[in-house]
């Protein structure tokens, strides 16, 4: 069975710290790698993806991929507490639908 | 642009009792999905449909019914609901399976009592 991996926190960091959040997944043929945001009570909310290994930047978040690793991370430079929320971390194959993870919850503390 | 519009927002039934959760999206994508958001569970899959005509079961099919009535429209059916089922529930839309990120809606909070 295809799994994603998330380490379920919380995740605590100060205001204008980097938030580091981690995800594996299982299926080696993967090829289309995604971080959601979710509010308590809210939907989740795309903030990036990924499709290649490396790091792909848009603002404050930066999100990595290794592959060969199994690997994606997104990090969070200048942590803000209305950062504070789930980061949920979902993969799939060409032609299937997404995997999610369980989430990490981060707490950003001002 | 509404997006991805699910009803109703919230919803409480009796155990056996069946009711139809709607979804529609106006953002023309071929791809709509459904899951379940459970605490400590994350986003299961319930049912998906990669396009017009065909549907698929995902990860939690058992207990529901699904039907894409158009390109528009993918509606969840729970023919006689229980306990279990009391959960959040999701639409969402997308370019197409592993091709394009998903858009979801704002949600349906069932309760089974």
């Amino acid at each position: 069975q295809k799994e994603v991996e998330q380490n379920s926190g919380p995740l605590s960091v100060p205001e204008g710290a980097i938030a580091s959040l981690n995800c594996t997944y299982s299926d080696r043929g993967s090829q289309s790698f995604f971080w959601y945001r979710q509010y308590s009570g809210k939907s989740p909310e795309l903030i990036m993806f990924i499709y290649s290994n490396g790091d792909k930047e848009d603002g404050r978040f930066t999100a990595q991929l290794n592959k060969a690793s199994q690997y994606v991370s997104l990090l969070i430079r200048d942590s803000q507490p209305s950062d504070s929320a789930t980061y949920l971390c979902a993969v799939n194959q060409a032609g299937t639908a997404l995997i999610f993870g369980k989430g990490t919850t981060l707490s950003v503390s001002s | 642009n509404a997006g991805v519009t699910q009803t109703p927002k919230f919803q409480v039934l009796k155990t056996g009792q069946s009711m139809t959760l709607q979804c529609a999206q106006d953002m023309n994508h071929n791809s709509m999905y459904w899951y379940r958001q459970d605490p400590g569970m994350g986003l299961r899959l319930i049912y998906y449909s990669a396009s017009e005509g065909t549907t698929d079961k995902g990860e939690v099919p058992n207990g529901y019914n699904v039907s894409r009535l158009n390109k528009r429209e993918f509606s969840l059916r729970l023919e006689s609901a229980a306990p279990s089922q009391t959960s959040v529930y999701f639409c969402a839309a997308g370019g197409g399976p592993g091709s394009s990120p998903l858009h979801f809606g704002n949600g349906t909070r069932l309760t089974v009592t």
